[in-house]
């Protein structure tokens, strides 16, 4: 199965700043994903990143927000802009296996925001 | 609203114990069920699941799902303590590939 790295591990990042997350994986893959994990709560797709396209947004997600890359099939990149403590998360990467059903996850950023 | 609803939220055992983890869904467009086991950050895929009374097996590890009744449950038997984690549900469906996650069950093993 495909390796997926990501970076940073995690950050603390001050109110108002932005922070890029890089997701690199190890073969090419149709389909990534991010997700995010507020604490204490379960995961929730942020969006589709999309080659060569812009990303496809969940419901409550924004592009203003979090501007998603996609600039091949083994790397994305997804920002946090303007950040609140609100953003404190762990933010997860995701490629689809074989079966697009089956996805599998990167290590994660755990991100805090004061 | 589609939804997954997992029982128990929490669940302390001791080592050596078998323990059965339950997910029920209620969606419009089902293709499939999956569990993870998620111990730090990253959620480890555990089993995919798209048909009825087909039981998954991975060491200790086993699933089943029931798409009459709508659920699935996950079984650890004789466990460890290395199983002790956050065990998460999840059902695929619809055009996107979205997964949508139930809140999950955090699993205590105790020496």
């Amino acid at each position: 199965s495909a390796v997926i790295s990501q970076k940073p591990s995690r950050d603390i990042c001050q109110r108002g700043t932005s922070l890029t997350i890089q997701c690199q994986v190890d073969s090419q893959v149709t389909m990534m994903f991010w997700y995010r994990q507020q604490p204490g709560q379960s995961l929730t797709l942020i969006a589709t990143a999309n080659q060569g396209s812009e990303a496809t947004y969940e419901s409550g997600f924004v592009i203003d927000k979090f501007p998603i890359s996609r600039p091949n099939l083994t790397f994305s990149t997804l920002t946090v802009s303007n950040m609140s403590p609100e953003d404190s998360s762990i933010y997860l990467c995701c490629l689809a296996g074989v079966s697009t059903d089956t996805q599998y996850f990167g290590p994660g950023t755990r991100l805090t925001v004061l | 609203e589609d939804k997954v609803v997992q029982s128990p939220l929490s669940l302390v055992v001791h080592e050596g114990d078998t323990v059965t983890l339950n997910c029920s869904y209620e969606v419009t467009n089902f293709r499939s069920l999956l569990w993870y086991k998620q111990e730090k950050k990253a959620p480890t895929f555990l089993f995919m699941l798209t048909s009825s009374g087909i039981e998954k097996k991975s060491g200790r590890l086993s699933s089943i799902l029931d798409k009459k009744e709508l659920f699935s449950i996950l079984n650890i038997t004789a466990t460890q303590t290395g199983d002790s984690a956050v065990y998460l549900c999840a059902y695929s469906g619809g055009s996107n590939y979205k997964l949508t996650f139930g809140k999950g069950t955090l699993l205590t093993v105790n020496p």
